[in-house]
Protein backbone atom coordinates (compact mmCIF):
# COMPACT_ATOMS: atom_id res chain seq x y z
CA UNK A 1 0.00 0.00 0.00
CA UNK A 2 1.10 2.92 -0.85
CA UNK A 3 1.98 5.42 2.16
CA UNK A 4 3.53 8.29 3.71
CA UNK A 5 4.51 7.47 7.13
CA UNK A 6 5.22 10.05 10.03
CA UNK A 7 6.17 10.04 13.49
CA UNK A 8 5.59 10.28 16.27
CA UNK A 9 1.63 11.34 15.79
CA UNK A 10 2.28 13.35 18.73
CA UNK A 11 4.51 14.47 20.82
CA UNK A 12 4.40 16.99 23.66
CA UNK A 13 7.59 18.78 24.96
CA UNK A 14 9.44 21.72 26.50
CA UNK A 15 10.91 25.09 24.57
CA UNK A 16 15.02 24.56 23.59
CA UNK A 17 14.48 20.76 23.56
CA UNK A 18 15.70 19.34 20.24
CA UNK A 19 13.50 17.20 18.46
CA UNK A 20 12.72 15.31 14.87
CA UNK A 21 9.86 14.34 13.17
CA UNK A 22 10.85 11.16 10.80
CA UNK A 23 9.06 10.91 7.33
CA UNK A 24 8.77 7.93 5.27
CA UNK A 25 7.89 6.73 1.50
CA UNK A 26 7.42 3.79 0.17
CA UNK A 27 6.12 5.48 -3.52
CA UNK A 28 9.92 6.11 -4.57
CA UNK A 29 9.61 9.92 -5.29
CA UNK A 30 11.78 12.34 -5.97
CA UNK A 31 10.02 15.25 -4.54
CA UNK A 32 9.54 15.62 -0.78
CA UNK A 33 8.09 18.25 1.35
CA UNK A 34 6.77 19.22 4.78
CA UNK A 35 4.02 21.73 5.53
CA UNK A 36 2.72 23.30 8.86
CA UNK A 37 -1.59 23.18 9.14
CA UNK A 38 -2.29 25.80 11.44
CA UNK A 39 -6.10 27.85 12.06
CA UNK A 40 -6.80 30.02 9.86
CA UNK A 41 -3.72 29.91 7.83
CA UNK A 42 -4.02 26.75 5.61
CA UNK A 43 -1.14 24.89 5.11
CA UNK A 44 2.50 26.66 4.55
CA UNK A 45 5.49 24.61 3.48
CA UNK A 46 8.27 24.85 5.09
CA UNK A 47 11.18 22.87 3.36
CA UNK A 48 11.08 21.08 0.45
CA UNK A 49 13.27 18.14 -1.42
CA UNK A 50 13.69 17.50 -5.35
CA UNK A 51 16.01 14.29 -4.70
CA UNK A 52 18.78 13.03 -2.33
CA UNK A 53 20.79 15.74 -1.23
CA UNK A 54 18.45 18.54 -2.80
CA UNK A 55 16.69 20.72 -0.56
CA UNK A 56 15.20 23.98 -0.50
CA UNK A 57 13.32 26.43 1.69
CA UNK A 58 9.65 27.06 1.39
CA UNK A 59 7.82 29.77 2.30
CA UNK A 60 8.57 29.25 6.49
CA UNK A 61 11.66 27.56 6.87
CA UNK A 62 12.88 29.80 10.01
CA UNK A 63 13.60 27.56 12.65
CA UNK A 64 13.49 24.25 10.96
CA UNK A 65 16.30 22.13 9.60
CA UNK A 66 15.93 18.68 7.07
CA UNK A 67 17.97 16.42 5.70
CA UNK A 68 17.62 14.00 2.56
CA UNK A 69 20.51 11.37 2.47
CA UNK A 70 18.16 8.36 1.25
CA UNK A 71 15.10 8.91 -1.37
CA UNK A 72 12.76 7.39 1.07
CA UNK A 73 13.23 9.34 4.43
CA UNK A 74 13.07 13.02 5.02
CA UNK A 75 13.12 14.35 8.43
CA UNK A 76 11.85 17.21 9.93
CA UNK A 77 14.40 18.62 12.27
CA UNK A 78 14.14 21.38 15.36
CA UNK A 79 17.21 22.37 17.04
CA UNK A 80 15.54 24.69 19.39
CA UNK A 81 12.10 24.38 19.71
CA UNK A 82 10.10 27.44 20.60
CA UNK A 83 6.32 27.80 21.59
CA UNK A 84 5.28 29.65 17.98
CA UNK A 85 6.38 26.22 16.60
CA UNK A 86 3.29 24.41 18.23
CA UNK A 87 1.72 23.26 15.08
CA UNK A 88 0.36 20.01 13.22
CA UNK A 89 2.89 19.25 10.66
CA UNK A 90 2.27 16.98 7.57
CA UNK A 91 4.63 15.34 5.42
CA UNK A 92 3.99 14.59 1.68
CA UNK A 93 5.87 13.33 -1.65
CA UNK A 94 5.22 13.62 -5.49
CA UNK A 95 6.76 12.76 -8.73
CA UNK A 96 8.44 15.14 -10.72
CA UNK A 97 8.83 15.05 -14.08
CA UNK A 98 6.60 16.35 -17.05
CA UNK A 99 5.56 19.78 -18.39
CA UNK A 100 2.52 20.43 -16.53
CA UNK A 101 2.51 20.96 -11.99
CA UNK A 102 -0.30 18.41 -11.80
CA UNK A 103 1.16 15.19 -9.70
CA UNK A 104 -0.85 15.06 -7.09
CA UNK A 105 0.98 14.99 -3.71
CA UNK A 106 0.40 12.42 -1.19
CA UNK A 107 0.16 13.20 2.48
CA UNK A 108 1.05 11.87 5.96
CA UNK A 109 -1.35 11.05 8.61
CA UNK A 110 0.12 14.73 10.57
CA UNK A 111 2.28 14.97 13.79
CA UNK A 112 0.47 16.99 16.17
CA UNK A 113 3.56 18.86 18.11
CA UNK A 114 3.31 21.06 21.43
CA UNK A 115 6.08 23.06 22.54
CA UNK A 116 5.33 24.26 26.34
CA UNK B 1 2.97 35.85 -5.39
CA UNK B 2 0.07 33.17 -5.82
CA UNK B 3 -2.76 33.02 -3.36
CA UNK B 4 -5.82 31.04 -2.59
CA UNK B 5 -8.95 32.29 -1.13
CA UNK B 6 -11.50 30.28 0.05
CA UNK B 7 -15.25 31.25 1.98
CA UNK B 8 -15.10 31.35 5.94
CA UNK B 9 -16.41 28.54 7.43
CA UNK B 10 -17.40 26.17 9.67
CA UNK B 11 -20.14 25.43 7.24
CA UNK B 12 -23.12 23.60 8.66
CA UNK B 13 -25.69 21.67 6.32
CA UNK B 14 -28.59 19.18 6.86
CA UNK B 15 -28.08 15.90 5.42
CA UNK B 16 -29.03 16.09 1.62
CA UNK B 17 -28.63 19.53 0.96
CA UNK B 18 -26.37 21.67 -1.78
CA UNK B 19 -23.07 22.19 -1.18
CA UNK B 20 -20.85 25.04 -2.62
CA UNK B 21 -17.22 26.20 -1.13
CA UNK B 22 -16.09 29.25 -2.95
CA UNK B 23 -12.35 29.22 -4.34
CA UNK B 24 -10.71 31.88 -6.20
CA UNK B 25 -6.78 31.98 -7.13
CA UNK B 26 -4.28 34.43 -7.80
CA UNK B 27 -1.45 33.39 -10.04
CA UNK B 28 1.07 34.93 -12.14
CA UNK B 29 0.97 31.18 -14.57
CA UNK B 30 -1.02 28.14 -15.78
CA UNK B 31 -1.78 26.78 -12.55
CA UNK B 32 -3.35 23.18 -12.22
CA UNK B 33 -6.16 23.47 -9.23
CA UNK B 34 -7.18 21.08 -6.67
CA UNK B 35 -9.43 20.29 -4.01
CA UNK B 36 -8.18 18.29 -0.43
CA UNK B 37 -9.91 16.76 1.65
CA UNK B 38 -8.64 16.59 5.40
CA UNK B 39 -10.88 13.66 7.42
CA UNK B 40 -10.40 14.19 11.60
CA UNK B 41 -7.34 12.17 12.76
CA UNK B 42 -5.91 12.44 9.03
CA UNK B 43 -4.19 13.53 6.12
CA UNK B 44 -5.04 15.31 2.99
CA UNK B 45 -6.44 13.43 0.33
CA UNK B 46 -7.23 15.01 -3.11
CA UNK B 47 -10.03 14.64 -3.73
CA UNK B 48 -10.45 16.13 -7.40
CA UNK B 49 -8.29 18.30 -9.93
CA UNK B 50 -8.14 20.26 -12.62
CA UNK B 51 -5.22 21.23 -15.06
CA UNK B 52 -6.51 23.64 -17.50
CA UNK B 53 -9.31 26.27 -18.25
CA UNK B 54 -12.72 24.86 -18.27
CA UNK B 55 -11.75 21.07 -16.91
CA UNK B 56 -14.21 19.84 -14.75
CA UNK B 57 -12.59 17.44 -11.58
CA UNK B 58 -14.75 14.86 -10.61
CA UNK B 59 -14.91 12.54 -7.50
CA UNK B 60 -17.32 11.33 -4.76
CA UNK B 61 -20.48 13.59 -6.10
CA UNK B 62 -17.86 16.35 -5.94
CA UNK B 63 -17.58 18.68 -9.07
CA UNK B 64 -14.99 21.89 -9.78
CA UNK B 65 -14.74 23.61 -12.90
CA UNK B 66 -11.87 25.59 -14.06
CA UNK B 67 -12.43 28.64 -14.71
CA UNK B 68 -10.32 31.34 -15.90
CA UNK B 69 -12.18 34.13 -16.62
CA UNK B 70 -13.42 34.16 -12.96
CA UNK B 71 -9.86 32.64 -11.29
CA UNK B 72 -12.31 30.19 -9.65
CA UNK B 73 -12.87 26.39 -8.77
CA UNK B 74 -15.76 25.99 -6.52
CA UNK B 75 -16.72 23.03 -4.86
CA UNK B 76 -20.14 21.52 -5.33
CA UNK B 77 -22.26 18.59 -4.66
CA UNK B 78 -25.71 18.20 -5.10
CA UNK B 79 -26.93 16.12 -1.71
CA UNK B 80 -24.20 15.58 0.70
CA UNK B 81 -24.11 13.11 3.73
CA UNK B 82 -22.70 12.79 6.81
CA UNK B 83 -19.44 11.51 6.24
CA UNK B 84 -18.45 14.46 3.74
CA UNK B 85 -18.03 15.98 7.17
CA UNK B 86 -14.10 17.02 6.79
CA UNK B 87 -11.88 20.14 6.08
CA UNK B 88 -11.61 20.94 2.42
CA UNK B 89 -8.93 22.74 0.91
CA UNK B 90 -8.40 24.54 -2.20
CA UNK B 91 -5.29 24.08 -3.52
CA UNK B 92 -3.03 25.56 -6.79
CA UNK B 93 0.25 24.28 -7.99
CA UNK B 94 2.72 26.04 -10.15
CA UNK B 95 5.65 24.20 -11.90
CA UNK B 96 8.89 24.63 -10.56
CA UNK B 97 12.15 23.01 -11.54
CA UNK B 98 12.08 19.84 -13.01
CA UNK B 99 8.15 19.79 -12.93
CA UNK B 100 7.50 19.28 -9.60
CA UNK B 101 4.80 21.32 -7.83
CA UNK B 102 4.52 23.42 -5.22
CA UNK B 103 1.31 23.75 -4.20
CA UNK B 104 -0.11 27.11 -2.10
CA UNK B 105 -3.25 26.38 -0.06
CA UNK B 106 -6.45 28.20 0.85
CA UNK B 107 -7.20 28.61 4.67
CA UNK B 108 -9.68 25.34 4.94
CA UNK B 109 -13.22 25.12 5.07
CA UNK B 110 -14.67 23.12 8.21
CA UNK B 111 -18.01 21.35 6.61
CA UNK B 112 -20.24 19.79 9.15
CA UNK B 113 -23.09 17.85 8.03
CA UNK B 114 -25.74 17.08 10.37
CA UNK B 115 -28.93 13.93 9.85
Amino acid sequence: EAQVTQNPRYLITVTGKKLTVTCSQNMNHEYMSWYRQDPGLGLRQIYYSMNVEVTDKGDVPEGYKVSRKEKRNFPLILESPSPNQTSLYFCASGRTGGTRSNQPQHFGDGTRLSIL
Amino acid sequence: GDSVTQMEGPVTLSEEACLTINCTYTATGYPSLFWYVQYPGEGLQLLLKATKADDKGSNKGFEATYRKETTSFHLEKGSVQVSDSAVYFCALSDRIIQGAQKLVFGQGTRLTINP
